[in-house]
């Protein structure tokens, strides 16, 4: 069957201090895979967009990144945490039915 | 750039009764992908329903169905018959021809029991 996971579930970061979220797809290949940031009580910002390994294509120009080292994988990176990085983040994978399935979502606390 | 844009921030519908949920967007795409989604509060993401642009046919899924109006790019979420566990936020959401998916910003929706 086809699954998404995401983890940390939960992150409580200090300022300045280094992120790397992951995100894993299982029983499918090559799968379009996204990053999104949910601020307290606001809509989904795209953060990063990946239709193939090599190819990531970034809306914000901030302090994040993003890589896929292999096929189902999808890792959100910083070098150094913003306070206005809180937030929670949500890993997505389009299925061949067109649907954007979601992970259960990363909750980030930056002190 | 696309955009999609929510108006209503959030609504309040009595249960049993029928709400109507606006979307807007912004494209000079003629093939694109609309959805709605569902976020109650455990924050898990829920495809409500989604419309192919070259469909002309509204999509419908049980008690939701779209409005949606290519010429005017309105894409409206109706729910009949609401119900508690309506209770959400609903996203609306964009797929362009390069596979990026935007949202709007939300609309919470409040059922009155």
């Amino acid at each position: 069957s086809q699954t998404i996971h995401q983890w940390p579930a939960t992150l409580v970061q200090p300022v300045g201090s280094p992120l790397s979220l992951e995100c894993t797809v299982e029983g499918t290949s090559n799968p379009n895979l996204y990053w999104y940031r949910q601020a307290a009580g606001r809509g989904l910002q795209l953060l990063f967009y990946s239709v193939g390994i090599g190819q990531i294509s970034s809306e914000v120009p901030q302090n994040l990144s993003a890589s896929r080292p292999q096929d189902r994988q999808f890792i959100l990176s910083s070098k150094k945490l913003l306070l206005s990085d809180s937030g929670f983040y949500l890993c997505a994978w389009l299925t061949g039915a067109n649907v954007l399935t979601f992970g259960a979502g990363s909750r980030l606390t930056v002190l | 750039a696309q955009t999609v844009t929510q108006s209503q921030p959030e609504m309040s519908v009595q249960e049993a009764e029928t709400v109507t949920l606006s979307c807007t967007y912004d494209t000079s795409e003629s093939d694109y992908y609309l959805f709605w989604y569902k976020q109650p509060p455990s924050r898990q993401m829920i495809l409500v329903i989604r419309q192919e642009a070259y469909k002309q046919q509204n999509a419908t899924e049980n008690r939701f169905s779209v409005n949606f109006q290519k010429a005017a790019k309105s894409f409206s979420l109706k729910i009949s018959d609401s119900q508690l566990g309506d209770a959400a936020m609903y996203f609306c959401a964009y797929r362009s021809g390069d596979d990026k998916i935007i949202f709007g910003k939300g609309t919470r929706l409040h059922i009155l029991p």
